[in-house]
């Protein structure tokens, strides 16, 4: 069974500061691996994939997401939040696009002034 | 291009009833899953439909059943509802790629 584990429930950061949010998985296989943000009352948009090759990959607002199988490890990264980052963050497993996707249970990020 | 739209927005129902929630995908996408995501938690898969067919199932009671059109417009329905069954409701639509969300049903059960 495919799982994925979010350590970090609730992240506050400056403005300007760097991010990162952890998120493990649990998969038998090479996963298909997808970061979402939410922001409050919306829907889930789509921040970066990762299937295969390159294993640092890049995506939407500035973010950056890096695959390492050793440690089971798909974390998310940000060199410089802005206000409008504050928002809900899920990293999700699949065992291929269209099948059904596994999230985490999110990371609340706060950005201070 | 519109994206994915779902109707209505919000909600209200009693326990007992029956609701009925409908998505509309992205152009172009033939897949369409949903999600039910209780308020702090992550979103849960239900179902997803293919060709008008269930395709692949959660771990949710015979009370979530849906629905593909044709057209692949999809809807879930939820029968007997329970307190529990509130949550936002969340369709995703997709085509041999990632998936892509529709900004929800937010269902209240009172």
């Amino acid at each position: 069974a495919q799982s994925v584990t979010q350590p970090d429930i609730h992240i506050t950061v400056s403005e300007g500061a760097s991010l990162e949010l952890r998120c493990n998985y649990s998969y038998g296989a090479t996963p298909y691996l997808f970061w979402y943000v939410q922001s409050p009352g919306q829907g889930l948009q789509l921040l970066l994939k990762y299937f295969s090759g390159d294993t640092l990959v890049q995506g939407i607002k500035g973010f950056e997401a890096e695959f390492k199988r050793s440690q089971s490890s798909f974390n998310l990264r940000k060199p410089s939040v802005h206000w409008s980052d504050a928002a809900e963050y899920f990293c999700a497993v699949a065992p291929g696009y269209d099948y059904k996707l596994s999230f985490g249970a999110g990371t609340t990020v706060t950005v201070r002034a | 291009d519109a994206g994915v739209t779902q109707s209505p927005t919000h909600l209200i129902k009693t326990r007992g009833q029956q609701v009925t929630l409908r998505c509309s995908p992205k152009s172009g996408h033939d897949t369409v899953s949903w999600y039910q995501q209780a308020l702090g938690q992550g979103p849960q898969f239900i179902f997803q439909y293919y060709e008008e067919e269930e395709r692949q199932r959660g771990n949710f009671p015979d009370r979530f059943s849906g629905h593909q059109f044709p057209n692949y417009s999809s809807e879930l329905n939820v029968n007997a509802l329970l307190l529990g069954d509130s949550a936002l409701y969340l369709c995703a639509s997709s085509l041999r790629n990632e998936q892509y969300f529709g900004p929800g049903t937010r269902l209240t059960v009172t």
